[in-house]
């Protein structure tokens, strides 16, 4: 069964940053690309970016460039999503979903809620 | 970067109705269209990829079409289940709509 579990909750401060982390389970970690999706508040989805979890290239949202970084380790199928300089309007629902290349994204985490607060 | 605009932003109902949900791109993006519902606290669920293929396990009554620029969501016939809100993407750069709202009428 596949299934993408996500770090739990956090609480950073403007400025900060914050490291979440996406376990994979019932697949093969590097035949898929994992994704990151950002929901702001009564908000829609925004694509941050993704990560090649076989070759770990990346590719960014031009919004996120210079504040986002996605790494993975392959021994544990585990990826991360950093992102720094936190914004009050960074306060969202962070999710890592999988996408097969030339497939749509099909399989998503619960969701990790960050909160940007002083 | 692709624009992605779906149409209406919000949309009243009644079980049994048949609705339609559109969403086009600012530019061609072929058939590298899928559609996603989402409920409130909930990841998106995929519905329909390759913008009219139904993936596994989805209910028939829900149906894609289109090609390029212009696409369509349909739900034949609402159930209490399908209040909720629902996004295209397009996954050749990967942003989405902005989103449609269900509502029960």
């Amino acid at each position: 069964q596949v299934r993408l579990v996500q770090s739990g909750a956090e609480v950073k401060k403007p400025g900060a940053s914050v490291k979440v982390s996406c376990k994979a389970f019932g697949y093969n970690f590097t035949d898929y690309y994992i994704h990151w999706v950002r929901q702001a508040p009564g908000q829609g989805l925004e694509w941050m970016g993704r990560i090649n979890s076989d070759r770990g290239g990346t590719h960014y949202a031009l919004k996120f460039h210079g504040r986002v970084t996605m790494t993975r380790d392959t021994s544990m199928n585990v990826a991360y999503l950093e992102l720094g300089s936190l914004r009050y309007d960074d306060t969202a629902v962070f999710y890592c979903a999988r996408r097969k290349p030339g497939g749509p994204i099909d399989h998503w985490g619960q969701g990790t809620l960050v909160t940007v607060s002083s | 970067d692709i624009q992605m605009t779906q149409s209406p932003s919000t949309l009243s109902a009644s079980v049994g109705d048949r609705v339609t949900i559109t969403c086009r791109a600012s530019q061609t993006v072929s058939t590298w269209l899928a559609w996603y519902q989402q409920k409130p606290g909930k990841a998106p669920k995929l519905l329909i990829y390759q913008a009219s293929t139904l993936e596994s396990g989805v209910p028939t009554r829900f149906s894609g079409s289109g090609y390029g620029t212009e696409f369509t969501l349909t739900i034949s016939s609402l159930q209490p289940d399908d209040f909720a809100t629902y996004y295209c993407q397009q996954y050749n750069s990967h942003t989405f709509g902005q989103g449609t709202k269900l509502e029960i009428k």
